[in-house]
């Protein structure tokens, strides 16, 4: 079974760039997250959405950032102008319903460098 | 502020020893926990988890058990194998929401 899969798997860009990371969630999960992982801060949730709409945003680090998911098979997490703290491993994670004792699926992410 | 905490970065552990990973949390309305392994340059991967309406649950050579008293919850690994080695991850949820909230992790190291 195909898990969730995300590119890039390495992303290296200067400051001020447009950068976008793209995941595709396990067929038939209804749940999909963005969570980033620093050092200081571990594995922290940016946003999550449920068929396709956004429910928790509280994550979101500021206006730079910003998800979609136009339909059940793809969502995208843009960061415009990229900053050098935006540098973290970036997942994406999917699950099948909205409770929380469904475990979440994770991709294995995207390791962001801004220079 | 963090509502789950694990307060050892890593841990090392003798091949076939017991291997028992912490996990502390502050909001007593949660009522699901999970843990989760991660291996370098791999996304975390579900492990195992409990519901907090039961103080123990097993799973082979992983075992959870839940303190609600003390807010507590730790990891048991027998015997703790060189494979086992990694960061693992404690979560909280509550049970009617997604949102997952994820402990800083500890690094098990098991040496052969």
């Amino acid at each position: 079974d195909a898990g969730v899969i995300q590119s890039p798997r390495h992303e290296v860009t200067e400051m001020g760039q447009e950068v976008t990371l793209r995941c595709k969630p396990i067929s038939g999960h209804n749940s999909l997250f963005w969570y980033r992982q620093t050092m200081m801060r571990g594995l922290e949730l940016l946003i999550y959405f449920n068929n396709n709409v956004p429910i928790d945003d509280s994550g979101m680090p500021e206006d730079r950032f910003s998800a979609k998911m136009p339909n059940a098979s793809f969502s995208t997490l843009k960061i415009q102008p990229s900053e050098p703290r935006d540098s973290a491993v970036y997942f994406c994670a999917s699950s099948l319903g909205m409770g929380g004792n469904q475990p979440q699926h994770f991709g294995d992410g995207t390791r962001l460098s801004i220079l | 502020d963090q509502q789950v905490k694990q307060n050892s970065p890593s841990l090392s552990v003798q091949e076939g020893r017991i291997s028992i990973l912490n996990c502390d949390y502050t909001n007593s309305m949660f009522d699901y926990f999970l843990w989760y392994k991660k291996y370098p340059a791999e996304g975390p991967t579900f492990l195992i988890s409990i519901s907090s309406i039961k103080d123990k649950n097993e799973d082979g050579r992983f075992t959870v058990f839940l303190n609600k008293s003390a807010k507590h919850l730790s990891l048991h690994i027998v015997p703790s194998q060189p494979g086992d080695s990694a960061v693992y991850f404690c979560a909280a949820s509550l049970y009617n929401f997604n949102k997952f909230y994820f402990g800083s992790g500890t690094k098990l190291n098991v040496k052969p």
